[in-house]
């Protein structure tokens, strides 16, 4: 039931841009991602709700397909502070009102200056 | 506006030892709670979440155990710890699904 994560590593030089992907065998209500820095609490990028409404930073953005349970998280012109572990965390259709999420096991993005 | 706080900052116990991590939330009433275990350079597994008080689901069979005698008050306990107890302890918490989870600082354990 774990979404998988692609890369699961990514280094960047300022300016870049990153791509980084979330895969589901489940069907998804809504896919959320989250930052992490070394040492601290993960903190909310984005949620992506069935049905194709968006929630988050302008900065950066995010798909949902559906159709094949995939989320794509886009980075575009990486500044320093985007480095962390990027962690994406789905909630499947069928688990009620629990708001219950399974995270992907993560992929670690490094921006260089 | 909505804070969680979460007790200790850091604990080192002896493996046999009990354990009680305390989480709590203020600023919103009835959130949904979840407790979040991350091992050392690895993912967040999901350990327990609670939809209302005294209502507790387990989502991984272990020597852990979880309370929520209040509204906002989420508890992680267990007997007698293991070494692979040790950890990085997260607790969470959103208003309804579809939200964003915002989660506490969290508590580092290490057991000895």
């Amino acid at each position: 039931q774990q979404p998988v994560q692609s890369p699961q590593a990514v280094i960047l030089r300022e300016g870049e841009d990153a791509v980084i992907n979330c895969s589901s065998s489940k069907a998804l209500y809504s896919v959320h991602w989250y930052r992490q820095k070394h040492g601290e609490a993960p903190v909310f990028l984005m949620i992506l709700l069935k049905g194709g409404e968006q929630k988050g930073h302008d900065k950066i953005s995010a798909s949902f397909n559906e159709k094949k349970q995939q989320s794509s998280l886009y980075l575009t012109a990486s500044q320093l502070s985007y480095s962390g572990t990027y962690f994406c965390g789905t909630e499947m259709l069928g688990s009620g009102n629990t708001g219950k999420l399974i995270f992907g096991q993560g992929t670690t993005l490094q921006v260089k200056p | 506006s909505q804070t969680i706080h979460q007790w200790p900052a850091t604990l080192v116990q002896p493996v046999g030892s009990p354990l009680s991590l305390e989480c709590t939330v203020e600023g919103t009433s009835n959130p949904n709670l979840y407790w979040y275990r991350q091992a050392a350079g690895r993912g967040l597994q999901l350990l327990f979440y609670s939809v209302g008080i005294g209502q507790i689901s387990s989502e991984v069979p272990q020597n852990l155990s979880a309370s929520r005698p209040q509204d906002r008050q989420f508890i992680l306990s267990s007997k007698k710890l293991l070494l692979s107890d040790s950890g990085f302890y997260l607790c969470a918490w959103s208003r309804d699904r579809g939200d964003e989870q915002y989660f506490g600082p969290g508590t580092r354990l290490t057991v000895t």
